[in-house]
């Protein structure tokens, strides 16, 4: 079975906080993406990779950046939280077989 | 514009009945549209995986097809049972796109006994 892992279920930050989000798959799986999910939006595409090291930004990089050491691994980074980023993360994974394998999501409250 | 568009209103069936559920996009050219089942404060989970060259697909209670013509997938789930609960989400995808996907909003299914 796939596994996608994220470092924390819920998290709470104040703003101007740098807050790290991980993630982590075990499935040797090429492609990492990382969402925010909103009610209403749905997920929106905040960004993704295509291999270690290799990133590009997805509909709403806004505010955010990511970092990929190692292919089981993708970092989301918010340089300094503010409010508007009180959201749910949602990660995922996927390899050639087009099907995205998510994680359980972060929940994150800046106040 | 582009928009990719599911009912916002929640969908509430008998047990039993079959749930459809609808996706319909405007200025996208998918290569794929695939269907995902969303459990309250839990990630998304794969459902069912339908090419632009398919016009339907089966799994088990499940089926989906998918009208370019049109540009609008149905999602069925026949006998549903209150398990059937959830949103569900669908998903556009394109060719040569490192499998990124554009999502709907979801549309949230009750089936009550």
């Amino acid at each position: 079975d796939v596994k996608v892992t994220q470092s924390s279920r819920y998290l709470v930050k104040r703003t101007g906080e740098k807050v790290f989000l991980e993630c982590v798959q075990d499935m040797d799986h090429e492609n990492m993406f990382w969402y925010r999910q909103d009610p209403g939006l749905g997920l929106r595409l905040i960004y993704f990779s295509y291999d270690v090291k290799m990133k590009e930004k997805g509909d709403i990089p806004e505010g955010y950046s990511v970092s990929r050491e190692k292919k089981e691994r993708f970092s989301l980074i918010l340089e300094s939280a503010s409010t508007n980023q009180t959201s749910m993360y949602l990660c995922a994974s996927s390899s050639q077989s087009w099907e995205q394998y998510f994680g359980p999501g972060t929940r994150l409250t800046v106040t | 514009s582009q928009k990719i568009e599911q009912n916002s209103e929640a969908l509430n069936i008998q047990e039993g009945k079959t749930a459809t559920l609808t996706c319909n996009y405007t200025n996208y050219s998918p290569a794929y549209l695939q269907w995902y089942r969303q459990d309250p404060g839990r990630g998304p989970v794969f459902l069912l995986l339908i090419r632009e060259n398919e016009k339907e697909k089966r799994k088990e209670r499940l089926k989906v097809t998918f009208d370019t013509t049109l540009k609008q997938s149905l999602f069925h789930i026949t006998a549903s049972q209150p398990a059937d609960s959830a949103t569900y989400l669908c998903a556009l995808g394109f060719s040569g796109g490192y499998n990124k996907l554009i999502f709907g909003a979801g549309t949230r299914l009750a089936v009550h006994p």
